[in-house]
């Protein structure tokens, strides 16, 4: 039990467009899901978390109008990428939590390897 | 400095133990844990410990915490091919529900 899942596993886009990378909770239903990035040989650097129904928390320096995030259901987090420029290259992964807040327990998705030309 | 440190990398020999270490700040951690990342892959947990314990064993994992100096460490015995990934330590505060992640050590299993 306790699946999440990265929707796409890689994406390649032209600099100035759009990428939305769906994060999903199989089978349970997540009233937390976050958003990290992770660059090669760093650790995992919080972006946001969100709550279902709510709008996000962006952790500093984290560009809100730049990292859409959206947590429409209890199952479903997007995360959109918009204007995308080569710095934002980078390897991002979801997790969800089962209750409010993170508790300890996490479930992490697969991540989702973006590479912007 | 980092909020939490391990070394980058640790080498061993497959059937020999594997002592991963991490020191962390937060006087008031409540929970600590280990993940480990595969190539391309996401975070799997592998295991916490409660800040109230010194010791908890799974199987071939045990961890170890030292409260007092704020250190960590998780020792795989019998080391196996399979083990190679990155593994991560994290802390998180009682008032904080977010967990501080470290660096990562890259665990190299070498025949």
């Amino acid at each position: 039990g306790a699946v999440v899942s990265q929707h796409p596993s890689r994406v390649i886009c032209k600099s100035g467009t759009s990428v939305k990378i769906e994060c999903r909770s199989l089978d349970f239903q997540a009233t937390t899901m976050f958003w990290y990035r992770q660059f090669p040989k760093q650790s995992l650097m919080l972006m946001a978390t969100s709550n279902e129904g709510s709008k996000a928390t962006y952790e500093q320096g984290v560009e809100k109008d730049k990292f859409l995030i959206n947590h429409a259901s209890l199952t479903l987090s997007t995360l959109t990428v918009t204007s995308a420029h080569p710095e934002d290259s980078s390897f991002y992964i979801c997790s969800a939590a089962p209750q409010r807040g993170a508790g300890e327990t996490q479930y992490f998705g697969p991540g989702t390897r973006l590479l912007v030309l | 400095g980092e909020d939490v440190e391990q070394s980058l990398f640790l080498s061993v020999r497959e059937g020999d133990s594997s002592v991963i270490n991490c020191t962390y700040t937060d006087s008031s951690s409540t929970y600590l844990y280990w993940y480990k990342q595969e190539p391309g892959a996401g975070l799997q947990l592998l295991t916490y410990i409660f800040s109230n314990m010194d010791m908890k064993q799974d199987q071939r994992l045990t961890v170890l915490l030292n409260k007092k100096d704020k250190h960590l460490s998780l020792r795989i015995a019998d080391t196996q091919t399979g083990d190679s990934a990155i593994y991560f330590c994290a802390e998180r505060a009682g008032g904080s529900y977010i967990p501080t992640f470290g660096r990562g050590t890259s665990l190299i299993v070498h025949p």
